[in-house]
């Protein structure tokens, strides 16, 4: 399940599940979001990204859902593996030549074999 | 290449010392950044610099001091810092569209004793 609290937020699931991450954004005239994965150890990697001017965008094993209305960004990973295990970040971006991508607080994904 | 690489991985330094943090990457990206980690934590931006020029300056105290002397390489130069400067330092690269996707070296994993 999922917990959100002072610590980082947690996702467990088991090996083949679907997971979904979700994310709340606070700036309403953000205009590209990027989902991040973070292994231990290592820098932010790109998993995915979306425009505003879209609500749905798929890569290979991942969607990202963007509903603009309530402010929320969802990441879908389809058949997880133990190596999709890490943290991932959203981030948004108030866009034009502004540079300021703003992340969220992160979602600990863990995958049971 | 779609590397950022970050000298050193670790760096261990006292409250009097000078050090120096390096990042370069070869993707013909005109827009780079310093990221400072706390742990379980997200990034935080610090500077930007576009086309070699310090766009952003996130209120970061003086004894952190940027540089970047070609469009391939970003310094951060150290002096005096406090122990609760102790964190991962992710350098950063993206073109400049206005919609920019950054691309992070691993960091360097920085203990002010």
């Amino acid at each position: 399940g999922e917990s959100v609290g002072l610590h980082l937020p947690t996702l467990s699931v088991q090996e083949g599940d679907n997971s979904i991450i979700n994310c709340a954004y606070s700036n309403s005239a953000s205009d590209y979001f990027i989902w991040y994965k973070q292994e231990s150890g290592k820098g932010p990697q790109f998993i995915i990204d979306i425009r505003s001017n879209m609500d749905k965008r798929q890569g290979q094993r991942v969607t990202v859902l963007l509903n603009k209305t309530v402010k929320h960004l969802s990441l879908q990973i389809a058949a997880t593996q133990p190596g999709d295990s890490a943290v991932y970040f959203c981030a948004e971006n108030s866009g034009g030549s502004n540079y300021k991508l703003t992340f969220g607080k992160g979602t600990l994904l863990t995958v049971n074999p | 290449d779609t590397e950022v690489t970050q000298t050193p991985k670790h760096l261990v330094m006292g409250m009097t010392n000078k050090k120096s943090l390096k990042c370069e990457q070869h993707m013909g990206h005109r827009a780079m950044y310093w990221y400072k980690q706390k742990a379980k934590k997200p990034p935080e931006l610090m500077f930007v610099y576009s086309y070699e020029k310090l766009s952003i300056n996130e209120s970061v105290p003086s004894r952190f001091s940027p540089e970047c002397p070609n469009s391939s390489l970003l310094n951060l130069h150290l002096h005096a810092l406090q122990p609760e400067d102790s964190a991962l330092y992710l350098c950063a690269s993206s073109q400049v569209t206005g919609f920019e996707k950054l691309f992070f070296g691993s960091g360097t994993q920085l203990s002010v004793l």
